[in-house]
């Protein structure tokens, strides 16, 4: 299966800055079927981004992904209060689908 | 807006099978991947597979066997079924849609944009 590594776990920003999030693959995710979801206590996970770099309906544009084969990033451009949470990606070009192991993004 | 909800007993024996339903509302269920994802402390967020509204299936082998899903069109439902589970199965479980679709002999995913809120599983 495909092993995404997201590193490091823990992220300490101030509201306003820049945050880059990182997704490593074991190998190159197929059609770039890459996605980036946003968890917050009792809540589900919430589809940010799909296909790597597409804007899910709804997300703010402050939100954006990059990347291709095994290495992707999620960079939210200025954070605001809400943004504070746990990132995922999540590899759905080969089955069985992975999740990495997130990254909590947290007020410094 | 399509919502999913999730139902089913909070408490299962080992050794039994788990049985969760996730009900479609504000949408069709004859459409699209219907998946089931599951998030313990332990493991992190683990996909269990998922069902297109055809009746075809794509499970994580990781289950070994274990994990029947089926649609039913008429009840806009899904449901999943885990059997001889164990402290190891404990779990949240989320159903969540992908909107994508077979066409041409190629399936297309978009990522899983609706979910449910999750019910909390223990097997003890």
């Amino acid at each position: 299966e495909v092993v995404l590594t997201q590193s490091p776990g823990t992220l300490s920003f101030s509201p306003g800055e820049r945050a880059t999030l990182s997704c490593w693959a074991s190998q190159s995710i197929s059609r770039n079927y890459l996605g980036w979801y946003q968890q917050k206590p009792g809540q589900p996970p919430r589809l940010l981004i799909y296909d790597a770099s597409t804007r899910a309906t709804g997300i703010p544009d402050r939100f954006s992904g990059s990347g291709s084969g095994t290495d992707f990033t999620l960079t939210i451009s200025r954070l605001e209060p809400e943004d504070f949470a746990i990132y995922y990606c999540h590899q759905y070009g080969t089955s069985p689908w992975t999740f990495g192991q997130g990254t909590k993004v947290e007020i410094k | 807006q399509l919502q999913l909800q999730e139902s089913g007993p909070g408490l299962v024996k080992p050794s039994e099978t788990l049985s969760l339903t996730c009900t479609v509302s504000g949408g069709s269920i004859t459409s699209y991947f219907w998946n089931w994802i599951r998030q313990s402390p332990g493991k992190g967020l683990e996909w269990i597979g998922y069902v297109h509204y055809s009746g075809y299936t794509n499970y994580n082998p990781s289950l070994k066997g274990r994990v029947t899903m089926s649609v039913d069109t008429s009840k806009n439902e899904l449901s999943l079924r885990l059997s001889s589970v164990t402290a190891a199965d404990t779990a949240v479980y989320f159903c969540a849609r992908d909107r994508g679709y077979y066409w041409n002999n190629l399936y297309y995913y978009y990522g899983l944009d609706v979910w449910g809120q999750g019910t909390t599983v223990t097997v003890s």
